[in-house]
Parts: structure tokens; sequence; C-alpha cells
């Protein structure tokens, strides 16, 4: 049963342009939505995150949009550089509050590659 | 400031054999989760260590256990390897005190079972 989901195995954009990266989810428990980036031989690093209370959280040229009532959250990322080739992995967790952390749940990821 | 460190970074091991991974939070961090990725897969939630004890577990058979030490660092066990226990085991940490779970990951211990 896969709770998170992400149907696009991979996207490829042209340099300077918008990449925008699916996910969904099915679990109406997930409260707290994150995005990661992995390069080969590397460990997942943290990107962005949102919690459910917001619908939109930026940093920089990441942008995370939240749409709680299709169960669907986006990670838009503006304007795409080379460096930004990736594996990019969504992943959601139900807050349990201060004492122990949620487990995350990840979805399959979406190879991103950046075209010059 | 040293992130999330995993050894060894690759193994090989026989069906049958017995392994051990490590794992050393990041500084600060005082809860250890443990993730196994498999090829062309997200990770999946094996189990969580706080306070010395395995809060959380995944489903993951028996054969899966861990330990946490006084110093946070963290050790993951797997009993009588099947071939489709190889894939890239990551750890993860991150601080009990934040509500908002960002767990960090290491770069994760390559196993191979022949």
């Amino acid at each position: 049963d896969q709770q998170v989901k992400q149907n696009s195995p991979s996207l490829s954009v042209q340099e300077g342009r918008i990449s925008i990266l699916n996910c969904d989810y099915t679990n109406s428990m997930f409260d707290y939505f994150l995005w990661y980036k992995k390069y080969p031989a590397e460990g997942p690093t943290f990107l962005i995150s949102i919690s459910s209370i917001k619908d939109k959280n930026e940093d920089g040229r990441f942008t995370v949009f939240l749409n709680k009532s299709a169960k669907h959250l986006s990670l838009h990322i503006v304007p795409s550089q080379p460096g930004d080739s990736a594996v990019y992995f969504c992943a959601a967790s139900a807050i349990k509050g201060t004492g122990t952390a949620s487990k995350l749940t990840f979805g399959t990821g979406t190879r991103l590659q950046v075209t010059l | 400031d040293a992130g999330v460190t995993q050894s060894p970074t690759h193994l090989i091991k026989t069906r049958g054999q017995q392994v051990t991974l490590r794992c050393s939070p990041k500084s600060g961090h005082d809860t250890v989760s443990w993730y196994q990725q498999a090829l062309g897969q997200g990770p999946q939630f094996i189990f969580q260590y706080y306070e010395e004890e395995e809060r959380q577990r995944g489903n993951f058979p028996d054969r899966f256990s861990g330990h946490q030490f006084p110093n946070y660092s963290s050790e993951l066990n797997v009993n009588a390897l099947l071939l489709g226990d190889s894939a890239l085991y990551l750890c993860a940490s991150s601080w009990a005190g934040l509500a908002k779970n960002i767990q960090y990951f290491g770069a994760g211990t390559r196993l191979s079972v022949l």
C-alpha cells in the first residue's frame, strides 16, 4: 500500500525554466511534508518542508505547495539550474509532538535532469 | 560540525550471515531512525531509537534489530541474511525536542548479499 506516490519517475527541464515535481498521498493522518534531494552515493538532503496548516512555503528558488483537499503537494524550482539534477523524494509524517520524531513515509522519487 | 556518519560504506555478505551497521548522529541530536532503500524505491522505515529504546518499528521481521548507546550512536543488526536484504541502509538523526520532524541522513551503507 503506497501511501505516498510520485507518479513521474523522471522529468527533464531546460536550465532557467521552472521544474514542477508532484506528490500525492492517501493517509489523512499525515500533517507534515518534506522534500529531500539525493545525489548518487550520498544520503538524502533535506530541502524544504511544509506543515498542513499552511498551503505554501518558500525558501529561495524552492517553493512547496500543499492542497490538503486533493491530498497533493508540489515542489517548484525556479529558475532550474544544472546542479539541481538529482532524485527528489517526497516524504510525509504524522507529527506526534515532542518526545520522539515521527517516522517518514517516502515516495519512490522523481529523477530531475536540468539540461543546458 | 559533523553530520550523520555511517560505517562501513560498503559491505558484502553471504546468505545466512549476520551484519552490523553503525551510525553516529548529528551533533545535538538524540533520536536515530533506520531506513532501507531498495533499488528504484524510496527509503522504507525500519525502526527508531530514542533514550536507548526502540520507539517505533516499521514492517520488518525480527531478524532486524538495533541498539542505541548512551552517546546516542546506534547499530543496526540483521541476522540470517537473505538475498532480498541487499539494499542501501540509511541512518537519520533528529532532535526529539522539535515537533517538526526534520531528519538528517547519512550517506548510507550499501549491503550486498550473495
